[in-house]
């Protein structure tokens, strides 16, 4: 069974840019959600969807958007880029979203703001 | 706010010997706790969990001890292994599909 996919894995913008990332989540998994990581930060959330629909929503600017589509891939998208926006994000799929079950993480989109 | 806290950013430890990695949180309505771990350049995987109606759980080498009136956890691998060196992080969740929420992570190095 394949993992979740991400791309690209690496990328570099430069402020002002916007970017878009890619997740596919493992075959019959419908919640996708949606990390950033920063050192010293640990992995902060930013939204979670299931079944086409924002179920859950971090502390993030409304500059960082996403979406999932039907087949449950999901995209996210972040606007009018900022140095501090230099991070690791994460995708993270489950089969239903109940988060009493692990969440199995994808190998991370590396963007660099310059 | 952080609701999930992990006071030491690093750790080392002799293989052989047991690693404690600690975990405190603030929200009281936390009610399922995971612990994840990560290498370089992959993404985080999920290691072992608890729910809140229990004080252990082990899994071979790793079991995790939850008090929940202290809201405190801690993750403790037996013997230490050198493949064992990671960056670990504890997150929590409120069940009924909320979010799940981690902590900064613990370095861990395993010193043959």
């Amino acid at each position: 069974k394949a993992g979740v996919t991400q791309t690209p894995r690496y990328l570099i913008k430069t402020r002002g840019q916007q970017v878009t990332l890619s997740c596919s989540p493992i075959s019959g998994h419908r919640s996708v959600s949606w990390y950033q990581q920063t050192p010293g930060q640990g992995l902060q959330f930013l939204f979670e969807y299931f079944s086409e629909t924002q179920r859950n929503k971090g502390n993030f600017p409304g500059r960082f958007s996403g979406r999932q589509f039907s087949n449950s891939r999901s995209e996210m998208n972040v606007s009018t880029l900022e140095l501090g926006d230099s991070a690791l994000y994460l995708c993270a799929s489950s089969w239903d979203g109940t988060n009493t079950g692990e969440l199995f993480f994808g190998e991370g989109s590396r963007l660099t703001v310059l | 706010d952080q609701q999930v806290k992990q006071n030491s950013p690093s750790l080392s430890v002799q293989e052989g010997r047991i690693s404690i990695l600690n975990c405190d949180y603030t929200n009281s309505m936390f009610d399922y706790f995971l612990w994840y771990k990560k290498y370089p350049a992959e993404g985080p995987t999920f290691l072992i969990s608890i729910s809140s109606i229990k004080d252990k759980n082990e899994d071979g080498r790793f079991t995790v001890f939850l008090n929940k009136s202290a809201k405190h956890l801690s993750l403790h691998i037996v013997p230490s292994q050198p493949g064992d060196s990671a960056v670990y992080f504890c997150a929590a969740s409120v069940t009924s599909y909320d979010k799940v929420i981690f902590g900064p992570g613990t370095s861990l190095s395993v010193i043959p």
